[in-house]
């Protein structure tokens, strides 16, 4: 089936600095990628939305020039998130549409120290 | 607009005991809808789907759902709890058509008492 591997796993980094989030379509092309936060026990947010090749569209409340979101490939969407605070601390998913559904990636568990 | 309501936050069941988990859906249009488990710090694995075939689905794992739009419900049902479901289910919703997100419920937390 359709798989999309999503790394790092975890990351710990350093008020301040910016971390990348690759999300990458193993065997298909992901035309379109969703970005979603999880807080601890509790649901996923929609985030954003990327078509590659175009600019993201992103949910009310959500900082473009924060969360900065590339889909530059079929095959591959970024999320950098920039001068990362302690409150953006969190699990991220990607998601792409396949068919009639939907695949996961495994997430990235983001701890800003 | 579509939205979902996962009643009950926590549920507890013993091993071998049934599994319950509700789900009731908001939408506009037909929806597909879909149940997913989490483990700890992983993603999200589909469980089922309901893509307008047939009302009652299985999946894996011997989850089964069945879809009643007369109660707008999607609830998630399991005959005999194993301890290896404890984890996290979602139920979500979105459109037919179009590249659209998923809508998440606000999960529940599946506790299995040995």
């Amino acid at each position: 089936g359709a798989v999309v591997s999503q790394h790092p796993s975890r990351v710990i980094c350093k008020s301040g600095t910016s971390v990348k989030i690759e999300c990458r379509s193993l065997d298909f092309q992901a035309t379109t990628m969703f970005w979603y936060r999880q807080f601890p026990k509790q649901s996923l947010m929609l985030m954003a939305t990327s078509n590659e090749g175009s600019k993201a569209t992103y949910e009310q409340g959500v900082e473009k020039d924060k969360f900065l979101i590339n889909h530059a490939s079929l095959t591959l969407s970024t999320l950098t998130v920039t001068s990362a605070h302690p409150e953006d601390s969190s699990f991220y998913i990607c998601s792409a549409r396949t068919g009639d559904g939907y695949t996961f990636g495994s997430g990235t568990r983001l701890t800003v120290v | 607009a579509q939205s979902v309501t996962q009643l009950g936050s926590h549920v507890s069941v013993s091993e071998g005991a049934l599994v319950l988990l509700r789900c009731n859906y908001s939408s506009s249009v037909p929806p597909y809808l879909f149940w997913y488990v989490q483990y700890p710090n992983q993603g999200l694995q589909l469980l089922l789907k309901y893509t307008s075939a047939a009302t009652l689905v299985k999946g894996i794992n011997g989850f089964e759902a069945e879809f009643k739009k007369s109660e707008t419900s999607f609830h998630l049902t399991k005959p005999s709890a194993h301890m290896s479901d404890a984890a996290e289910y979602f139920c979500a919703v979105s459109r037919l058509t179009g590249a659209n997100n998923l809508f998440f419920g606000t999960g529940t937390r599946l506790t299995v008492i040995p």
